[in-house]
């Protein structure tokens, strides 16, 4: 059983251009979770998806949007970057029914470097 | 202020001690992590707790909801041990869905051999 997927692993780009995430979810989680670590930082959550719509959102700009798929996957997308978008973006996956006490997975995360 | 605080921020230690990492939060919550981050990014889930203890192997976690605080342990530490470790709380559910994680700023861990 896969565990949650991420691609790519890491990216670089250059200010002002656009970069497209992805994430798989673990098998059974119907529910994609994104964050953004800043180095030396903990992570900070961008947004939430289920049911392919965005259900929470954090304290991040019109820039960062995001989709979901009918099999779960999720996109995460950032326009006009800025060299503070640097950074490893983890995806989290869960189911939303389950207990709050469950537990939630992590995706192994993809480093963007913004130049 | 952050709604979680974690201390020490660093913490270096002699292989075969006792450790102690603290967490602090001052948001009401459904449940606590303890996640395990090593170099290159990954995050692993140690513990979920809500109340009292857990212990696996030679990790424990503890959490007094009154007191808004949890404390991770590590018995007879080893190098590979070595690692960032984050507590992460969980918002009271409202409704359908999983309320986001909150997260500290980490407690960065080497141990010597």
């Amino acid at each position: 059983d896969a565990g949650v997927t991420q691609s790519p692993t890491h990216l670089i780009k250059t200010r002002g251009q656009q970069v497209t995430l992805r994430c798989s979810p673990k098998s059974g989680h119907d529910t994609v979770s994104w964050y953004q670590q800043a180095l030396g930082q903990g992570p900070q959550f961008i947004f939430q998806y289920y049911e392919e719509e965005e259900r929470q959102r954090g304290n991040f700009p019109d820039r960062f949007s995001g989709h979901q798929f009918p099999n779960y996957s999720s996109e995460l997308n950032v326009n006009a970057l800025l060299l503070g978008d640097s950074a490893l973006y983890l995806c989290a996956s869960s189911f939303r029914l389950a207990p709050r006490t469950d537990t939630q997975y992590f995706g192994p995360g993809t480093r963007l470097t913004v130049l | 202020k952050n709604e979680v605080e974690q201390s020490p921020q660093n913490l270096t230690a002699q292989e075969g001690e006792f450790i102690t990492i603290n967490c602090s939060y001052s948001v009401g919550i459904s449940a606590l992590h303890w996640l395990q981050q090593h170099p290159g990014g990954g995050i692993v889930s140690l513990f979920m707790l809500s109340s009292g203890k857990k212990k696996h192997g030679r990790l424990i976690a503890t959490i007094n909801i009154q007191e808004k605080h949890s404390s991770l342990h590590i018995t007879a530490s080893h190098p590979r041990d070595s690692a960032v470790y984050i507590c992460a709380v969980r918002g009271r559910v409202r409704d359908f869905g999983n309320e986001k994680l909150t997260f500290g700023t980490g407690t960065r861990l080497t141990i010597i051999p």
